[in-house]
């Protein structure tokens, strides 16, 4: 059972560049979220998806699209990135919107220059 | 939307004392209040959550108390160890929509 998998782990970029987050679960979770984790500021909510085939903005989705693929999957795509979106990515899940505990990835650390 | 406020930022205490962080949060409807923990270069990780229903509660070290009518809540550690030194994080939420909102976090280190 590994829970939350995010992928990469690490990543570079130059301003510009688009890249995709990805994140899957295996707990048969309705409920997936993107933060993101800046220090002195906790995690902030980025977008989020109540059920499969629904997302919703978060506190802070300037610059970011998802998109929830299936149940188990939730992308996150930074079309044209800038280095104001250096930052630890975390994906979580939640069982329900009536549960929860939210599962956390172990985060995707990416650096724009 | 809700907005989430920790005190302190940073908290340095001896192994054995007590160490108390305290929230306080705006939405009124909010209903959920976890805490979480999160050591160096790890994903966050659930410890205590306590339910608007509820005004304490306790597991083992570790306590927490709500006061909604003030609309604040504390996480209480007792008899701390260096292994407790994270960064910890509480979080407020309303169950039927979803969403997590979190501080801004406290570091705490634990002096042997």
């Amino acid at each position: 059972n590994a829970g939350v998998t995010q992928t990469p782990k690490f990543q570079v970029l130059k301003t510009g560049q688009s890249m995709t987050l990805q994140c899957a679960q295996d707990m048969n979770h309705n409920s997936m979220y993107w933060y993101r984790q800046d220090p002195g500021m906790g995690l902030r909510l980025i977008y989020y998806s109540a059920s499969e085939g629904t997302t919703d903005k978060g506190e802070v989705p300037n610059g970011y699209n998802v998109s929830r693929l299936n149940k188990r999957e939730f992308s996150l795509r930074l079309e044209s990135a800038a280095p104001s979106q250096t930052s630890v990515y975390f994906c979580a899940s939640t069982p329900t919107l009536q549960g929860f505990e939210a599962f956390f990835g172990q985060g995707t650390r990416l650096t724009v220059v | 939307g809700e907005n989430v406020e920790q005190h302190p930022s940073t908290l340095s205490v001896q192994e054995g004392d007590s160490a108390v962080i305290k929230c306080t949060y705006s939405d009124s409807a909010s209903n959920y209040f976890p805490w979480y923990k999160q050591e160096l270069g790890k994903r966050p990780q659930l410890i205590i959550d306590i339910r608007s229903n509820v005004g304490e509660k306790k597991d083992q070290r570790i306590a927490v108390t709500l006061n909604k009518t003030a609309k604040h809540f504390s996480l209480h550690i007792t008899e701390t160890q260096p292994e407790d030194s994270a960064v910890y994080f509480c979080a407020a939420g309303e169950t039927s929509y979803g969403k997590l909102t979190f501080g801004q976090g406290t570091i705490l280190t634990v002096h042997p």
